[in-house]
């Protein structure tokens, strides 16, 4: 089945610097790439998605980048905010399968 | 209310008790899902509902009963838990069953003594 590894399992950086965070995913076939933010005290909130047939995706400070080849996908945060810290969770699923979650990475800007 | 609403928030029993956690969501979604979050751990997919129909149930004990009467409510039955079963139990939703993102509650802390 599909295993989904996350890294690093925490992140500290300065407000205004940038963040990212890998994921790697063993099932050539998942095709769905989801990003979720989860808050203290709440559910996980998804911010970003991407399906395999495209390579990057932008909403304004949040991109996600995907290479099949390499079977990893990144998530990229610019100009990191303190509202950015929270735990970060990756996933992936291809077609109607469920969604395998990473094991989150917990991420701190300080001001 | 809107979206994905959860109660109790938090729960504290005895491994005697018998409890039940509630979902509801108000999104008018077809899917479903409960979900346990243990510290360190990824999230680990109990249950899967699509259309008040269970179609998937990931080897989880007896000792959790899920209970869907209808597409915008979802239950969790506990009976006889163990300290180990201590864990943030999320129910999510999603439009159906076919790459839809899936909305998330706040989730129940879950405290087994």
């Amino acid at each position: 089945g599909e295993n989904v590894e996350q890294h690093p399992s925490t992140l500290s950086v300065q407000e205004g610097d940038s963040a990212v965070i890998k994921c790697t995913y063993s099932d050539s076939a998942s095709n769905y790439f989801p990003w979720y933010k989860q808050e203290l005290g709440k559910g996980p909130q998804l911010i970003i998605d991407i399906r395999s047939n495209v390579g990057e995706k932008k909403d304004q400070r949040i991109a996600v980048t995907l290479n099949k080849t390499a079977k990893h996908f990144s998530l990229h945060i610019t100009e990191t905010q303190p509202e950015d810290s929270a735990v970060y969770f990756c996933a992936a699923s291809k077609d109607t399968d469920k969604l395998i979650f990473g094991t989150g990475t917990r991420l701190q800007v300080f001001p | 209310e809107t979206g994905v609403t959860q109660t109790p928030r938090h729960l504290v029993m005895g491994m005697t008790n018998k409890k039940s956690l509630k979902c509801e969501q108000h999104l008018g979604h077809n899917a479903m899902y409960w979900y346990k979050q243990s510290a360190k751990k990824p999230l680990e997919l109990m249950f899967v509902y699509s259309l008040e129909e269970r179609v998937e149930n990931n080897s989880v004990p007896s000792r959790f009963s899920p209970e869907c009467p209808n597409s915008s409510h979802l239950f969790l039955h506990l009976h006889t838990l163990q300290p180990e079963d201590s864990a943030l139990y999320l129910c999510a939703s999603s439009q159906d069953l076919r790459l839809g993102y899936q909305y998330f509650g706040p989730g129940t802390r879950l405290t087994v003594l």
